[in-house]
């Protein structure tokens, strides 16, 4: 049974760095999309980017000058920093699978998740 | 940027009745098309991809339409376990947007 654990710092000072990680147990690794989703309380699911099986990262354009996803395969885990946080950035993130291990698009949808981390920005 | 808009944003219906949420995209993405359910303090599940592929272990009640940049999500008979929050998701090209959400209740 494939399990995403993710961990990270709660509560940041605005313009510091977020910093979480995602440990992938049950699975491989490998040959899938890697996702963050955040949600800001009370709202909607934004999509942060991905990370594929190659290595290729894609971004949120409205996130993409803070944004670094990147993937450590020896331990199987991949991590999100987002840079020069604000309030605006308070919200719980999620790490994400893609749901089928194909190197196609198709494979992108979202069927696993991590259990969320509420990340806090506040002076 | 494809913009997703889902419409309701909120509906209230009562059990066993049919309902319909609409997903639309501002450009075509032919078929690559997620839904989501999020039920109220967890994580959202996957219930339909390719608009309209059920998910492994997803009641036969849901069910998904569309392609191109008009999609539904169709509940045949509402129960008290599917008070969600429901979201489609775009993935033909990043960034994978989602839509604002569809809350469910029941009447």
């Amino acid at each position: 049974q494939v399990q995403l654990q993710q961990w990270g710092a709660g509560l940041l000072k605005p313009s510091e760095t977020l910093s979480l990680t995602c440990a992938v147990y049950g699975g491989s690794f490998s040959g899938y999309y890697w996702s963050w989703i955040r949600q800001p309380p009370g709202k909607g699911l934004e999509w942060i980017g991905e990370i594929n099986h190659s290595g290729s990262t894609n971004y949120n354009p409205s996130l993409k000058s803070r944004v670094t996803i990147s993937v450590d395969t020896s331990k199987n885990q991949f991590s999100l920093k987002l840079s020069s946080v604000t309030a605006a950035d308070t919200a719980v993130y999620y790490c994400a699978r893609g749901f089928l291990r194909a190197q196609s698009i198709a494979a992108r949808p979202l069927g696993y998740w991590g259990q969320g981390t509420l990340v806090t920005v506040s002076s | 940027d494809i913009q997703m808009t889902q419409s309701p944003s909120s509906l209230s219906a009562s059990v066993g009745d049919r309902v319909t949420i609409t997903c639309r995209a501002s450009q075509g993405i032919s078929n690559y098309l997620a839904w989501y359910q999020q039920k109220p303090g967890k994580v959202p599940k996957l219930l339909i991809y390719a608009a309209s592929t059920l998910q492994s272990g997803v009641p036969s009640r849901f069910s998904g339409s569309g392609s191109g940049t008009d999609f539904t999500l169709t509940i045949s008979s509402l129960q008290p376990e599917d008070v969600a929050t429901y979201y489609c998701q775009k993935y033909n090209s990043a960034p994978l947007t989602f839509g604002q959400g569809t809350k469910v209740e029941i009447k």
